[in-house]
């Protein structure tokens, strides 16, 4: 079975470094990934996602994410923090393990980001 | 934003009352989905559909049924409320040719006292 790991429930860093959220995944054939964010009382929203295109992908509000197939790993990172990306961040693969199942994701548990003045 | 509504916004019920949550979509998407909340869990499947009239169970479907009559809605129904269902509800959909990215409604916050 697929699944996703998010170290760090809470990651705090001050405005304007850098920040890096970790993803982890399980997966025995080439996944689909996504980031998403939730702002305070909203929905989730799509940052990126990797399709087996290029393994660097470049999201939203100047974050991107690095596929490595080594380390199954799908971190996201933003080189210089903002007030405004104080959120809850969530990773999600894709179930592609059996038949047509590519249509449902598995989600970590989350990562609340935290920016200091 | 994708066309998503959810309804309603906020409920609060009594153990043992029936409860239906509506989703909306004018996007005309294949698959929906309903989504619980709660902290330290993230999102967790529900049931989901993958078109009219045919639906499935996600990983935490006991206590909860639903129903699509039409492509556009998916309505998530309790039908004896409990605390432990106390939770915030989002509906997703999605579709072919896209990776299956899913699009989430605002969401619709439960307490069931």
């Amino acid at each position: 079975a697929q699944s996703v790991t998010q170290l760090g429930s809470h990651v705090s860093v001050s405005e304007g470094a850098l920040v890096l959220l970790r993803c982890n995944y399980s997966s025995s054939v080439p996944p689909y990934l996504f980031w998403y964010v939730q702002y305070p009382n909203q929905g989730l929203q799509l940052l990126l996602k990797y399709t087996s295109a290029a393994t660097l992908v470049k999201g939203i509000n100047g974050f991107e994410a690095e596929f490595k197939k080594s380390e199954t790993s799908f971190h996201l990172t933003k080189p210089s923090a903002h007030m405004s990306d104080a959120a809850e961040y969530f990773c999600a693969v894709s179930d592609r393990t059996g038949g047509d199942s590519s249509y449902k994701l598995i989600f970590g548990s989350g990562t609340r980001l935290l920016v200091r003045p | 934003d994708a066309g998503i509504t959810q309804s309603p916004r906020h409920k609060v019920t009594e153990t043992g009352t029936p409860v239906t949550l509506r989703c909306h979509q004018t996007e005309n998407h294949r698959y929906m989905y309903w989504y619980r909340q709660d902290p330290g869990h993230g999102l967790r499947l529900i049931h989901y559909s993958y078109g009219v009239k045919d639906t499935d169970k996600g990983e935490v479907s006991d206590g909860y049924s639903v129903s699509r009559s039409k492509t556009e809605d998916f309505l998530l129904t309790l039908e004896s409320a409990t605390s432990s269902q106390t939770s915030v509800y989002f509906c997703a959909i999605s579709d072919w040719g896209s990776y299956y990215e899913q699009y989430f409604g605002p969401g619709t916050r439960l307490t069931v006292t």
